[in-house]
């Protein structure tokens, strides 16, 4: 079975642009969550998906969105960056909401100049 | 979710037993301990979860306290790969939703 996807793996933007991040979950999952990794403040929760709907969000600005589709892929926006957007952006899958064991992909490595 | 804390670092020869504590002294009864690792430049990976019994999977034990206030995880014959940083995770298990909230973890080192 194939492991949750993220793409791009690697991108690098300017200030003031938006960005796209794309996570494609195990066949099955229905419920995906986005991470946001730095040195200063470490893992931290950005929101929480199932089912098209968002369940959960974590205490990140309005510039940061996302959505999920009817398949389960979810994508994240960040408009209007900036240079403390500079991270490794996880997303994570699970068989559905409160489910044990969440499967986490490689990241996307995003920075900003 | 209750807040944990772990000691920043950890050292463990190869082939010895690694033991990781974590101290999460206002965890609620309905609050599971969670296990996850991350490997340099990859996402976590989950290891472990308990309730108050101790488990054992095919990577890992978990001993949970009897009052519930800490826990330790242990790799048995702990190898090389095993470095990364471990982090233990407090919250509510199914049904809960999917938030982890993730402390500073432990970076553990094994070495020769």
């Amino acid at each position: 079975k194939a492991g949750v996807t993220q793409t791009p793996r690697y991108l690098i933007k300017t200030r003031g642009q938006q960005v796209t991040l794309s996570c494609s979950p195990i066949s099955g999952h229905r419920s995906v969550s986005w991470y946001q990794q730095t040195p200063g403040q470490g893992l931290q929760f950005l929101f929480e998906y199932f089912s098209e709907t968002q369940r959960n969000k974590g205490n990140f600005p309005g510039r940061f969105s996302g959505r999920q589709f009817s398949n389960s892929r979810s994508e994240m926006n960040v408009s209007t960056l900036e240079l403390g957007d500079s991270a490794l952006y996880l997303c994570a899958s699970s068989f559905r909401e409160g489910y044990n064991e969440q499967f986490f992909g490689p990241g996307t490595r995003l920075t900003v100049l | 979710d209750a807040k944990t804390t772990q000691p920043t670092s950890m050292d463990c020869a190869e082939g010895r037993a690694a033991n990781l504590p974590c101290n999460h002294s206002t965890i609620s009864g309905n609050e599971y301990v969670y296990w996850y690792r991350q490997i340099h430049s990859q996402g976590p990976q989950y290891i472990i979860h308990g309730l108050k019994n101790n488990e054992t999977n095919e990577m890992a034990s978990l001993i949970i306290t009897e009052d519930r206030k800490s826990s330790t995880l242990i790799l048995p014959h702990a190898t090389l790969r095993d470095t990364a940083v471990y982090y233990c995770i407090v919250r509510v298990g199914e049904g809960g939703g999917n938030k982890l909230t993730f402390g500073t973890g432990t970076q553990l080192k094994v070495e020769l």
